[in-house]
């Protein structure tokens, strides 16, 4: 159960895009499209914004989109806007009722 | 609303015990798997165990796994994380997390998400 691996960080102006990458194996990420993305602001509960590599939950911006290849999936956030700054895991399906979750990747905005 | 409310934290010393209780509102609590995930001061997410509707089906990371388990008394809407032989770097924010699903996987379908959180609740072990 290693942790997935994730930039420590990502920068980006206001209205930029960015794109975080979330590696893992073939036991996980590569063997599954059960990733998803949480954003977490400091002191706060994490958020789902992504589930099943490329789903929204209701009321999440459009702004957010992932997609995956092989063992990475990727989280973009279009039109990056001050409060995205925060920061973004990923998790996986690891087989049995298992998961594991990215190291995390703080995104900062310029 | 939606809302999970975890509590039982506090500040124990290492090799006791603690149990950590997960309710909720807004929703059919005994209809939905549950998830806790922790975070320890400064560090990233980690996923630590999970409980079916039913209770049937309990799994557990290779960290906690014969030290920590979980428990749901249906007739209350309880939900219980009985963490035992407790170690400094079980030091974390603790967060019931529901599963939109009553079970991860089944029949093969698998649901493997968090869709709401709770504030958390911090575990500091520490002698």
């Amino acid at each position: 159960q290693s942790a997935l691996t994730q930039p420590a960080s990502v920068s980006g102006s206001p209205g930029q895009s960015i794109t975080i990458s979330c590696t893992g194996t073939t036991s996980d990420v590569g063997s599954f499209n059960l990733v998803s993305w949480y954003q977490q602001h400091p002191d706060k509960a994490p958020k789902l914004i992504i589930f099943e590599v490329n789903k929204r939950p209701s009321g999440i911006s459009d702004r957010f989109s992932g997609s995956k290849s092989g063992n990475t999936a990727s989280l973009t956030i279009s039109g990056l806007q001050i409060e995205d700054e925060a920061d973004y895991y990923c998790s996986s399906y690891a087989g049995k009722t298992t998961f594991v979750f990215g190291i995390g990747t703080k995104v900062t905005v310029l | 609303q939606v809302r999970l409310v975890e509590s039982g934290g506090g500040v124990f010393q290492p090799g006791t015990s603690v149990r950590l209780s997960c309710a909720g509102s807004g929703f059919a609590f005994n209809r939905f798997a549950i998830h806790w995930v922790r975070q320890a001061p400064g560090k990233g997410l980690e996923w630590v165990a999970t409980i079916s509707y039913d209770g049937s089906t309990k799994t557990y990371a290779d960290s906690v796994k014969g030290r920590f388990s979980l428990s749901r008394e249906r007739y209350n809407n309880a939900l219980y994380l009985q963490m035992n032989r407790l170690r400094p770097d079980d030091t974390a924010v603790y967060y019931c997390a529901r599963s939109p699903s009553a079970m991860v996987a089944f029949g093969g379908v698998f649901v493997a998400h968090f869709d709401y959180w709770g504030q958390g609740a911090l575990v500091t072990v520490s002698s």
